[in-house]
């Protein structure tokens, strides 16, 4: 497809269930980023990738959280044990490589219900 | 560390009247500005950005900001609103060469137009 894509778009789990995100970006695009809106907020960074490598995962907020990109291109966001806090729509964005202008394309984000 | 406020969290407006949404930032170094929109169901798109330069910049939709470092601000202005601008706008800033390309949003403001 043209844009990203992300997959499930609604997600409803129990707490203390893992849970997996998935974002396809725009073909080409090598960076690519998770961020995670939650009710009333702006979207906060998670992690960044440049590749198959985290960049930067400054954002994610404890061990629970974790994100793969094998190989440079599909990435996973991994949530075990998942908390009522947790609940948030699960944007992920891509740009190309050298982009050191902040044009990210999101996705339209999974939205996570954690009851 | 940086930050952003948007001053207002709801806007609305009469069609075809003008309109200002507020930012402001905090750094305490340069930064690359921009605001992102956020159409309903959609995901988040990029309006414009400031990196260097004119301190005005008109970005798509007949959208312009005016970057002031004095005041720390980088407000969003159109001289005339259509329905179709109802939307969450988000601003959002990065420090160049940082090497995440992390963006720090603000918490949106919500545009409502009225007929």
């Amino acid at each position: 497809g043209a844009g990203v894509s992300q997959t499930p778009s609604n997600k409803v789990t129990e707490k203390g269930k893992y849970v997996e995100l998935r974002c396809d970006p725009i073909s080409g695009h090598t960076a690519l980023y998770w961020y995670r809106q939650s009710l009333g907020q702006g979207p906060e960074f998670l992690i960044y990738f440049q590749g198959t490598g985290a960049a930067d995962d400054s954002g994610l907020p404890n061990d629970r959280f974790f994100a793969v990109r094998p190989e440079g291109s599909v990435s996973t966001l991994k949530i075990q044990r998942t908390e009522r806090g947790d609940s948030a729509v699960y944007l992920c964005a891509s740009s190309s490589t050298g982009a050191d202008t902040g044009e990210l394309f999101f996705g339209e984000g999974s939205r996570l219900t954690v009851l | 560390a940086q930050s952003v406020t948007q001053l207002d969290s709801q806007v609305p407006v009469f069609e075809e009247a003008p309109v200002e949404l507020r930012c402001n930032y905090s750094s305490s170094v340069s930064v690359y500005l921009f605001w992102y929109v956020q159409y309903p169901n959609q995901g988040l798109q990029l309006l414009l950005k400031y990196l260097s330069g004119s301190t005005l910049v008109k970005g798509i939709n007949g959208f312009e900001a005016e970057f002031n470092k004095s005041q720390t601000s980088f407000h969003l202005r159109k001289p005339s609103v259509h329905i179709s601008d109802t939307a969450e706008y988000f601003c959002a800033v990065r420090t160049p060469g940082a090497g995440s390309y992390q963006l720090t949003f603000g918490k949106g403001t919500k545009l409502s137009v009225i007929p």
